[in-house]
């Protein structure tokens, strides 16, 4: 099992929906998350921590299942902008080493 | 701006050749970390850097080394490039148990190998 795992879509959807992508890790000592953002052919850039108690930015939510050992991004009223590479980053226990997934492509179409 | 810059942008090599490639880590970072990504794949971690020592390797070969320097700087070097070695290199500036444990980026070293 990949230590860190997710779909790579792509998910398609229309301007101002709802998207959602979970991300699951296989270490349960892992200790912080997080979700980048990276756009075509660009470098990632953080979006937002994953918090244990889960956290929101504007139209982002991010939410942590320890016991189920994944996390989530919840985007709301979707913009074209948003159209990238999501990626799922995860710093396992005792090691300050981040590992990603593989990235979650959304594109948001008019 | 990350303040994270890499050089060369973009490189050319064939099979057989060696490459160097170069980061300068954001001020008051202490730690580098290399990843490779691929086409459609998530950044691989390659190594990382503290205080000029190595403090971690992924899965990659030891023809594949580095090194930081005094200023927190740091250098990537593969030997005998292979064809499937082509890819985005980036660089990634944080400061060691950092808090947020932000990794900054740069813009990355696209390598191709022919």
């Amino acid at each position: 099992r990949k230590e860190v795992e997710q779909d790579p879509g792509p998910f398609n959807v229309p301007e101002g929906a709802t998207v959602a992508f979970n991300c699951t890790y296989s270490n349960s000592a892992s200790q912080s998350f997080f979700w980048y953002r990276q756009d075509c052919r660009k470098e990632p850039k953080l979006l937002m921590s994953v918090y244990s108690s889960g956290n929101e930015d504007g139209r982002f939510t991010a939410q942590l299942n320890r016991a189920s050992q994944y996390i989530s991004l919840l985007i709301r009223d979707s913009k074209l902008s948003d159209s990238a590479t999501y990626l799922c980053v995860v710093n396992p226990g005792g090691s300050y080493i981040p590992t990603f997934g593989r990235g979650t492509s959304l594109i948001v179409h008019p | 701006e990350t303040g994270v810059t890499q050089s060369p942008t973009h490189l050319i090599k064939t099979r057989g050749q060696q490459v160097t490639l170069r980061c300068s880590s954001q001020s008051g970072h202490n730690t580098v970390s290399w990843y490779q990504q691929a086409l459609g794949q998530g950044p691989q971690f390659i190594f990382q850097y503290y205080r000029e020592e190595e403090n971690g390797r992924g899965n990659f070969p030891p023809r594949f080394s580095g090194l930081q320097f005094p200023n927190y700087s740091s250098e990537l070097n593969v030997n005998a490039l292979e064809l499937d070695d082509s890819a985005l290199y980036l660089c990634a500036s944080s400061s060691y148990r950092g808090d947020t444990g932000e990794l900054f980026f740069g813009e990355g070293s696209r390598l191709t190998v022919l």
